[in-house]
């Protein structure tokens, strides 16, 4: 079983569409993230979660809105997507209990056309 | 704020070389963590090794090792008798005790055959 799924594995879209990104981990872990990593291959933390509560939101445009509607998911929705939206989003999650490792999902590839 | 600092972007070696791949950090806290995450081509991030700021032994997993000193802020990665399979991008993180990852920019290694 796969730790950490998210879906659909590639997206490709229409500026200005709505689209979402789902994330699943059957881990147990109480805390989930999304992760943006643009062409360059920089990773960057976008959002955190700890028990379906928001605690990391970095500077993300308002148009990224996550959703948890409980510790074992965490969904992305992104309105009136833009060219600049296309980057590989991961899904991630950890525990306090080992010292913060994450795990990751094999990555969501988006391309805004 | 916390900053990850790998200041090789790219590292081209060839089989059965030995090669280290650098990692500076920067944080305020005392409570940390430090991860190395392999991402091969195919796109996953595979988790390499967990650090905790409190623990500075050195590490050694078959062909992998890794050198952890605070007193230089660096957590550095080296590939003993590097193979093609290792030619990958390397992410060096540095995570608080909320779960907030920092990632350096990344080390591509290409070992050549």
């Amino acid at each position: 079983d796969t730790a950490v799924s998210q879906t659909p594995k590639y997206l490709v879209t229409q500026m200005g569409n709505d689209k979402s990104i789902k994330c699943e981990q059957n881990l147990g872990h109480d805390t989930m993230y999304w992760y943006k990593q643009d062409s360059k291959k920089f990773l960057k933390i976008m959002f955190s979660y700890n028990n379906k509560e928001l605690i990391i939101n970095e500077t993300v445009p308002n148009r990224f809105s996550p959703k948890s509607p409980d510790k074992a998911h965490l969904n992305l929705h992104i309105n009136s997507l833009e060219l600049g939206d296309s980057a590989v989003y991961f899904c991630a999650s950890s525990t306090r209990d080992r010292g913060q490792m994450v795990f990751f999902g094999a990555g969501t590839r988006l391309s805004v056309l | 704020a916390q900053k990850v600092t790998q200041a090789q972007t790219e590292i081209s070696v060839v089989e059965k070389e030995d090669v280290t791949l650098d990692c500076v950090y920067e944080t305020r806290d005392t409570t940390y963590y430090l991860f190395w995450y392999k991402q091969p081509p195919s796109g996953e991030l595979v988790f390499l090794i967990r650090r905790n700021s409190f623990d500075e032994q050195n590490e050694i997993s078959g062909r992998y090792s890794w050198n952890f000193q605070k007193s230089t802020s660096s957590f550095n990665f080296t590939i003993t008798a590097s193979q093609v399979v290792d030619s990958a991008v390397y992410f060096c993180a540095l995570s608080d005790n909320a779960g907030k990852s920092t990632f350096g920019d990344g080390t591509t290694l290409t070992v050549k055959p």
